[in-house]
């Protein structure tokens, strides 16, 4: 069955210091996307990353990359030099192929807090 | 429009009351998700609109909840004799299509209190 799995309910990271969100899923079908997304405190959700399960290489997207290591199952994201800005939740999500179509489903996300 | 707009962007009702919650898609997305997002929680699959084909009711709650597409764009969730525990901020989603790769892209959702 899917599942999306982030364990760090809440994080720090000092601004300008770069900080890894932790993402584990499982899919027993080959093919799958994972993606990022940034929920503010204005409640709407920004795509972040995507990344694709036979994509050769990490997704990177400005100041995102996503450490992709299929054999573990992990998609953690990294952002670097922390802003401000960037005090959020955050939610990894992952869509495969069903019969029928193709259906997301999100974790319980990771609240990130920024330093000044 | 330049992205997906829900109405109402607030809604207080009566338990008991039915409530009807609107979604206009991004222009030309075929795919269009609802979503619900308990206070602090991650979102739960409600349904899911693919161009033509029979939508996948799979994550609705319960019977109380419905939802239709009219014409392949606007589309409405619908809760019957809603209950203080369908509180929560339902959340819109529009995209490209039925590909892995395709980016669903939200709305503001509409936040809904259940007296």
């Amino acid at each position: 069955a899917q599942k999306i799995t982030q364990t760090q309910p809440g994080m720090f990271v000092q601004e300008k210091e770069a900080v890894t969100l932790d993402c584990t899923y499982d899919t027993s079908d080959p093919s799958y996307g994972l993606f990022w997304y940034k929920q503010p405190s204005s409640g709407e959700m920004i795509f972040l990353i995507y990344q694709g399960s036979y994509d050769q290489q990490n997704a990177t997207e400005g100041r995102y990359s996503l450490n992709f290591q299929k054999a573990r199952k992990s998609a953690n994201l990294v952002i670097s030099a922390s802003q401000l800005g960037d005090s959020a939740m955050y939610f990894c999500a992952m869509r495969d192929a069903y019969t029928g179509g193709f259906k997301t489903i999100f974790g319980a996300g990771t609240r990130l807090f920024v330093k000044a | 429009g330049a992205g997906v707009s829900q109405s109402p962007s607030n809604k207080v009702t009566e338990k008991g009351k039915d409530v009807e919650l609107r979604c206009d898609p991004i222009s030309g997305h075929t795919a269009l998700y609802w979503y619900r997002q308990s206070l602090g929680q991650g979102l739960e699959f409600l349904i899911y609109f693919q161009g033509n084909s029979a939508p996948d009711k799979s994550g609705l709650p319960s019977d109380r909840f419905s939802a239709e597409r009219t014409g392949g764009s606007v589309s409405t969730l619908t809760i019957q004799r809603t209950q203080q525990e369908d509180s929560a901020v339902y959340l819109c989603a529009s995209g490209g299509g039925a590909a892995l790769k395709n980016i669903q892209y939200f709305g503001a959702g509409t936040r809904l209190s259940v007296l």
